[in-house]
């Protein structure tokens, strides 16, 4: 069982918006800021938000995060389908002294 | 243009090594963190091991005691020394940095675990 928890799969048709919701506890999420990862594969993965609600220059204002106590949130509007891969949050976790992905969400556009 | 460039992989025997190399350009090699991060086949992303500026290093329990991460930023490289290699240590293996969170990421390096 991931120290982060992802749904495995979401999916919304194009115009849509969709949450992908990343769980986590009091060691990880609860103290440490969040990043997330798209991934579609056969490519390098892409960062869409660090620190939590931090867009990367180039990354569309569609996609926003944000963090509440234990847990995280990816919010993706106006669904279009190469918005269709994987997508992973990831924190530091102390207890472990390591980095800690999500099991990921495959997100389908239909 | 940033540029991280893994090799390195291969087809290895279980109990097997091989060195994992990830050449950086375009950015101050010295002043950033370094990080491995795999995908298995059909799985999810799995960090490995990062290296800090500093040389501090850090390891995933999967692979800690197994593994080793080095950086020689005269040559703006880092390694991953992988040994005792095991089936499931099969998976595409991704260079990967940034200063707040992993902007640059490599192609990937496969590695094969198999008798």
């Amino acid at each position: 069982q991931s120290v982060l928890t992802q749904p495995p799969s979401a999916s919304g048709t194009p115009g849509q918006g969709v949450t992908i919701s990343c769980s986590g506890d009091s060691t990880s999420i609860g103290i440490h800021h969040v990043n997330w990862y798209q991934h579609i594969p056969g490519t390098a993965p892409r960062l869409l938000i660090h620190t939590s609600d931090q867009r990367p220059s180039g990354v569309p204002d569609r996609f926003s995060g944000s963090r509440s106590g234990t847990s995280a949130s990816l919010a993706i509007t106006g669904l279009r389908s190469e918005d269709e891969g994987d997508y992973y949050c990831t924190t530091w976790v102390g207890r472990l002294s390591a980095w800690v992905f999500g099991g990921g969400t495959r997100l389908t556009v239909l | 243009e940033v540029q991280l460039v893994e090799s390195g992989g291969g087809l290895v025997q279980p109990g097997g090594s091989l060195r994992l190399s990830c050449a950086a350009s375009g950015f101050t090699f010295s002043s950033y963190d370094m990080h491995w991060v795999r995908q298995p086949t059909g799985k999810g992303l799995e960090w490995v091991s990062g290296i800090t500026t500093g040389g501090v290093t850090f390891y995933s329990g999967s692979v800690r005691g197994r593994f080793t991460i080095s950086r020689e930023n005269a040559k703006n490289s880092f390694y991953l020394q992988v040994n005792s290699l095991r089936a499931e240590d099969t998976a595409v293996y991704f260079c990967a940095t940034g200063l707040a969170g992993w902007d640059y990421w490599g192609q990937g390096t496969p590695v094969t675990v198999s008798s």
